[in-house]
């Protein structure tokens, strides 16, 4: 799988927009960009991925480049619950299910 | 639905007891897995299923066991426990296939082994 690079840590206005930047510089055309998040003594919770368009859904926003290198995942409306450990995670379309390597991702404090 | 459920919560053991940790889903996902986390670090998956009577082992699968006589259950089995198996333990679901690659996980299950 392709390594991601994103910075230890971001901090967001309550009611701003967090834009989390991933860079996998290194992906392949068959990775996908997943994204997930661990609040606090919580389990991992799966946020949105794509491939190479722009995808949204409930949660969030995900931009990819054009080129693919990089990527930035937007929560359009931080709230205080949203302050939580974001991982990005580049993997294979059909690969190893069953597995998935968290890297430290990007601590987002989300501030009143 | 419920989602990944997972009992119990909490759990303290002696060294050498043995136990089973519960995990349940209800979205008729195909992949199952169990994984640890330890303080500092990031998840280390212990077993997997990619269906009922499938498993195979992960990283770290000394002292654990697993079975999966059905879709929606995956216990994992402490033989004899260790210190070193204090953790939390997250049991986590796929649809699998090429297009249900996300994982969904449970609350997970904070285990210590004095």
């Amino acid at each position: 799988d392709a390594k991601t690079t994103q910075p230890p840590s971001m901090d967001c206005a309550e009611g701003r927009a967090a834009n989390l930047p991933c860079n996998h510089s290194t992906i392949s055309g068959n990775e996908y960009v997943y994204w997930y998040r661990q609040i606090h003594s919580q389990g991992p919770q799966y946020i949105i991925h794509g491939l190479k368009n722009n995808e949204t859904n409930e949660m969030a926003s995900l931009i990819i480049t054009e080129d693919r290198k990089s990527s930035t995942l937007i929560l359009p409306h931080a709230t205080l619950r949203d302050t939580a450990v974001y991982y990005c995670i580049v993997r294979p379309r059909g690969g190893s299910n069953y597995k998935l390597t968290f890297g430290k991702g990007t601590l987002l404090t989300v501030n009143p | 639905n419920a989602g990944v459920t997972q009992t119990p919560k909490f759990q303290v053991l002696k060294t050498g007891q043995s136990m089973t940790l519960q995990c349940a889903q209800d979205m008729n996902h195909e992949y199952m897995s169990w994984y640890r986390q330890d303080p500092g670090m990031g998840l280390r998956l212990i077993h997997y299923s990619v269906g009922a009577g499938i498993t195979d082992q992960g990283e770290v699968p000394n002292g654990y066991n697993v079975s999966r006589s059905t879709t929606e259950d995956f216990p994992l089995r402490l033989l004899s426990a260790a210190p070193s198996q204090t953790s939390v333990y997250f049991c986590a679901s796929s649809p699998g296939g090429t297009s249900g690659l996300e994982q969904y996980f449970g609350p997970g299950t904070r285990l210590t082994v004095t």
